[in-house]
């Protein structure tokens, strides 16, 4: 069975801490995203991933960024975390063919104290 | 830049009854489209696709037809069960590889 993993369900940090939020697939898939789901908004990129060491700003990307050093492995950072990024965080990844659909994790709840 | 456009929620609707789902789209050349399904506490699965002009995508009863002429894809399914209940997200796959979603429509099927 495909999978998807983030390292956590539910985070809850200090406002002003370094936040990882950590995303593994086993599908070999060159593709990988980061979005935040906002009640009302619905799922907004932040980044995305082409290619390992390759990353593209998606439409959110301000106070985050990311990391990408295995294929398998993409990484979302709050390099100083404040309450207005409290969200939902969803991981997904995909072949590049067009044609082809995401596949997502189960999510991160994160709180920002 | 492309964008996906669909019918604000919630909807409530009876066991059996029928639902439609409008979504809408503007994307440059020929995208994929997608409807994904995100049942209470988990993450988003794929619930149909397709891929060209004309193509009708089915899964669990629910069926949406790519129409390039109206720029749409609306989702439908002639009998809804309590099961259902569940947010519906309205995608496409256009350019540069990125993944675009709809707001998202809350269904809530009751008995």
């Amino acid at each position: 069975d495909v999978k998807v993993t983030q390292s956590s369900r539910y985070l809850v940090k200090r406002t002003g801490e370094k936040v990882f939020l950590e995303c593994v697939q086993d599908m070999d898939h060159e593709n990988m995203f980061w979005y935040r789901q906002d009640p009302g908004l619905g799922l907004r990129l932040i980044y995305f991933s082409y290619d390992v060491k390759m990353k593209e700003k998606g439409d959110i990307p301000e106070g985050y960024s990311v990391s990408r050093e295995k294929k398998e492995r993409f990484s979302l950072i709050l390099e100083s975390a404040s309450t207005n990024q409290t969200s939902m965080y969803l991981c997904a990844s995909s072949r590049t063919l067009a044609d082809t659909e995401a596949f997502f994790g189960q999510g991160t709840r994160l709180t920002v104290v | 830049g492309d964008s996906v456009t669909q019918m604000e929620g919630p909807v409530t609707l009876s066991e059996e009854a029928f639902l439609t789902i409008n979504c809408t789209y503007t994307a440059t050349g020929y995208p994929s489209l997608f409807w994904y399904v995100q049942y209470p506490g988990e993450g988003l699965q794929l619930l149909l696709k397709a891929t060209k002009a004309d193509d009708k995508g089915s899964n669990k009863g629910f069926e949406a037809t790519y129409r390039k002429e109206t720029t749409s894809f609306h989702l439908e399914k002639g009998s809804v069960q309590v099961s259902d209940s569940a947010v519906y997200f309205c995608a496409l796959r256009g350019s540069y590889d990125k993944v675009i979603f709809g707001p998202g429509t809350s269904l809530s099927v009751i008995p």
